[in-house]
């Protein structure tokens, strides 16, 4: 029944290490995103896929990486762990990439670097 | 580039006062703007949104109007309860290729008390 949906919701790691989160989402749309919060709930945009082709890619370091298996899924790896990458990240999907229709968020995905 | 004030939080009311939340921003052509939610553990939900000048968007009591002069958009509420605690986002969406992309305000901190 879930719209968007992200796993895992809480991810605890040590520097250096290589993690995945996943998003899925069940609405049908063709454009999902990653945005990224930080501490003082700031939200950026990282990256965004139209139909499985990348198409905003933010000033983001290369150790993120995102993958879109299908026009459902959005998934981002995160290579080589720092403490600031440590945020709470957002994937989210609307339908079409330049209409203004809604986007909708998933729940999130709290990330904490030790 | 694009960007979004929003005042400075957190704000703290008291059940039933009035609600004002500033929102100015800067854009390129004709943006559309939103409101968005985040209620405490959740994601973000799309509260009430303008795609052009004049219009007024309206939701679950708040509303908010696309001044094109003024490049605003202040979300009001006439009485506030405390479900409304939660942190609102201002964002806008600009008319050319943005591919979707929203630019966020910093967030506003609404805590209300009976």
């Amino acid at each position: 029944d879930t719209a968007v949906s992200q796993t895992p919701k809480y991810l605890v790691t040590q520097m250096g290490n290589d993690k995945s989160i996943k998003c899925e989402q069940n609405l049908g749309h063709d454009t999902m995103y990653w945005y990224k919060q930080d501490s003082k709930k700031f939200l950026k945009i990282m990256f965004s896929y139209n139909n499985k082709e990348l198409i905003i890619n933010e000033t983001v370091p290369n150790r993120f990486s995102p993958k879109s298996p299908d026009k459902a899924h959005l998934n981002l790896h995160i290579n080589s762990l720092e403490l600031g990458d440590s945020a709470v990240y957002f994937c989210a999907s609307s339908q079409g990439s330049n209409t203004p229709h809604e986007q909708y968020f998933g729940p999130g995905t709290r990330l904490t670097v030790t | 580039g694009n960007s979004v004030t929003q005042m400075e939080g957190p704000v703290t009311l008291s059940e039933e006062a009035f609600l004002t939340i500033n929102c100015t921003y800067t854009a390129t052509g004709y943006p559309s703007l939103f409101w968005y939610v985040q209620y405490p553990g959740e994601g973000l939900q799309l509260l009430l949104k303008a795609t052009k000048a004049d219009d007024k968007g309206s939701n679950k009591g708040f509303e908010a109007t696309y001044r094109k002069e003024t490049t605003s958009f202040h979300l009001e509420k006439g009485s506030v309860q405390v479900s409304d605690s939660a942190v609102y986002f201002c964002a806008l969406r600009d008319g050319g290729t943005s591919y979707g992309k929203l630019t966020f305000g910093q967030g506003t901190i609404l805590t209300v008390h009976p």
